[in-house]
């Protein structure tokens, strides 16, 4: 389900330093979530993506982990840039059949240079 | 390559005016439509979405409504505003389940 009731958790790093971002899902169907990246006032935009039968996807510094026992995504970020700061959203289908996704409640990425 | 236009960017409406924020997609047919939308320092809520032409999913019972009158264009209307209707308003598209969202700009939405 969606979790936009809920105010954004915040992360403060030093700029050099690794992130890590963390997302929670409770249905065991969902099979294919994705990251986004939201700057202030700004449409998200794709990260990177990973499907259920994967467990770890890597893109350009940014590298997925999903484990489905306890249900939990991450995304983390190596050697975070001041540009990196923004609002990081995690997405999902809930189900293996419906088409709609639904959205975590998000969490506010701040770099300290 | 696939665009999506959603406009205006900013919009400020009296209570109790109507509203219609318009989404249209390019480069590819029969897309997933979906509106979102951003409530300030909070995540985003789906609205409704749409597999097809006139085919509309209303996730959240509220002042709202969606119309699909052609394959790539989606509305978001609204026959009177209320104060709560503020918000950060998404539209996006996928071209199918299980893929990747492509969202548009956004329109800022303020009811006074």
């Amino acid at each position: 389900g969606e979790s936009v009731g809920l105010h954004l958790p915040t992360l403060s790093v030093q700029e050099g330093d690794n992130s890590i971002i963390n997302c929670a899902y409770s249905n065991s169907a969902s099979d294919y979530f994705i990251w986004y990246k939201q700057e202030s006032g700004k449409g998200p935009q794709f990260i990177i993506d990973i499907r259920s039968n994967m467990d770890k996807r890597q893109g350009q510094r940014v590298t997925v982990l999903l484990n489905k026992t306890v249900k939990h995504l991450s995304l983390q970020i190596a050697a975070t840039q001041p540009g990196d700061s923004a609002v990081y959203l995690c997405a999902g289908y809930p189900s293996n059949t419906g088409n709609q996704f639904y959205f975590g409640t998000g969490t506010s990425l701040t770099v300290i240079p | 390559s696939q665009t999506i236009h959603q406009w205006p960017a900013t919009l400020v409406q009296p209570v109790g005016s109507p509203l219609s924020l318009e989404c249209t997609v390019e480069g590819t047919s029969n897309p997933n439509l979906y509106w979102y939308r951003q409530a300030a320092g909070r995540g985003l809520q789906l609205l409704f979405y749409s597999v097809g032409i006139g085919q509309i999913s209303s996730e959240v019972p509220q002042n709202l409504s969606a119309s699909r009158p052609q394959d790539r264009q989606f509305i978001l209307s609204s026959k009177k505003l209320l104060l709560s209707d503020s918000g950060f308003y998404l539209c996006a598209w996928t071209i199918g389940r299980g893929t990747e969202a492509f969202f548009g700009q956004g329109t800022r939405l303020t009811v006074v």
